[in-house]
C-alpha cells in the first residue's frame, strides 16, 4: 500500500525559515516531488528528489532520505505569497504504475507579517 | 494556448444530468491523468492514459467515464452523479519514459458542484 504523511497546517512569520516534513511508505520508489498549490489554483511543480541529499533551488530546498522514507521542503526568506498548500508526492510502484504519483493530504502554510 | 487547459472551469449539475469535462495539453506529452481533489483529502488518481491507452482505473464508479481520443485531449463524461462527487477535478499530463524526473503538469481544474 501507499501512505504519505505530512502536517496538516503550519504558520510562520514573513522573512523566517520553515521546514515542511513528509514521511512515506510506498510499495515502490521512483522519486519524490513537492508541489505548491495556491487556493483555487492548480498544483505547480517545485522540486524533485530521487537520490539522497539536498536539492537547492533559490529560496526552496528539498531533502530526501530513502532509507528513512523521509523528505522535507525548506522555504527560506518567507514571503506572504508563499502562503499556500504544499503537496508531497511519491512516484512509485512498478510496471504500469511506476510513473504514477501518490499524494499526501498537503500542508497548508500560512505566512503572517 | 500553452500548458494544460480545462473547460469548463466551473460546473453545476443536477444528479440526473449528463455533462463532460474537457482537458487539452499543448506540451507534446504522452500521458494524461484525471484526479479528484476533495476538501481535506489527498489528490485521488482516477484514470491514467499512456499513449492513448487507459492503463489505470482506480476503482472509480461507472458514473465517471473517461475518453482519450488522442494524446492531446482527455474527456471525463459524467452522468447520474451524487452530491459527494462535488469536488475539484484536475487534469494533468507528463512525458513518461524509463527513468527520469518527468513531473506532471496540472490544468487549472473544474470546480464541480452536484445538486
Amino acid at each position: 500500500g501507499q501512505n504519505i504523511d505530512q502536517p496538516t497546517e503550519m504558520t510562520a512569520t514573513e522573512g523566517a525559515i520553515v521546514q515542511i516534513n513528509c514521511t512515506y511508505q510506498t510499495s515502490g520508489f521512483n522519486g519524490l516531488f513537492w508541489y505548491q498549490q495556491h487556493a483555487g489554483e492548480a498544483p505547480t511543480f517545485l522540486s524533485y528528489n530521487v537520490l539522497d541529499g539536498l536539492e537547492e533551488k533559490g529560496r526552496f530546498s528539498s531533502f530526501l532520505s530513502r532509507s528513512k522514507g523521509y523528505s522535507y521542503l525548506l522555504l527560506k526568506e518567507l514571503q506572504m505569497k508563499d502562503s499556500a498548500s504544499y503537496l508531497c508526492a511519491v512516484k512509485g510502484g512498478s510496471g504500469a504504475g511506476s510513473y504514477q504519483l501518490t499524494f499526501g493530504k498537503g500542508t497548508k502554510l500560512s505566512v503572517i507579517p | 494556448e500553452t500548458g494544460v487547459t480545462q473547460t469548463p472551469r466551473h460546473l453545476v449539475m443536477g444528479m440526473t444530468n449528463k455533462k463532460s469535462l474537457k482537458c487539452e495539453q499543448h506540451l507534446g506529452h504522452n500521458a494524461m491523468y484525471w484526479y479528484k481533489q476533495s476538501a481535506k483529502k489527498p489528490l485521488e488518481l482516477m484514470f491514467v492514459y499512456n499513449f492513448k491507452e487507459q492503463t489505470e482505473n482506480n476503482s472509480v464508479p461507472s458514473r465517471f467515464s473517461p475518453e482519450c481520443p488522442n494524446s492531446s485531449h482527455l474527456f471525463l463524461h459524467l452522468h447520474t452523479l451524487q452530491p459527494e462527487d462535488s469536488a475539484l477535478y484536475l487534469c494533468a499530463s507528463s512525458q513518461e519514459r524509463t527513468g527520469g524526473r518527468y513531473e506532471q503538469y496540472f490544468g487549472p481544474g473544474t470546480r464541480l458542484t452536484v445538486t
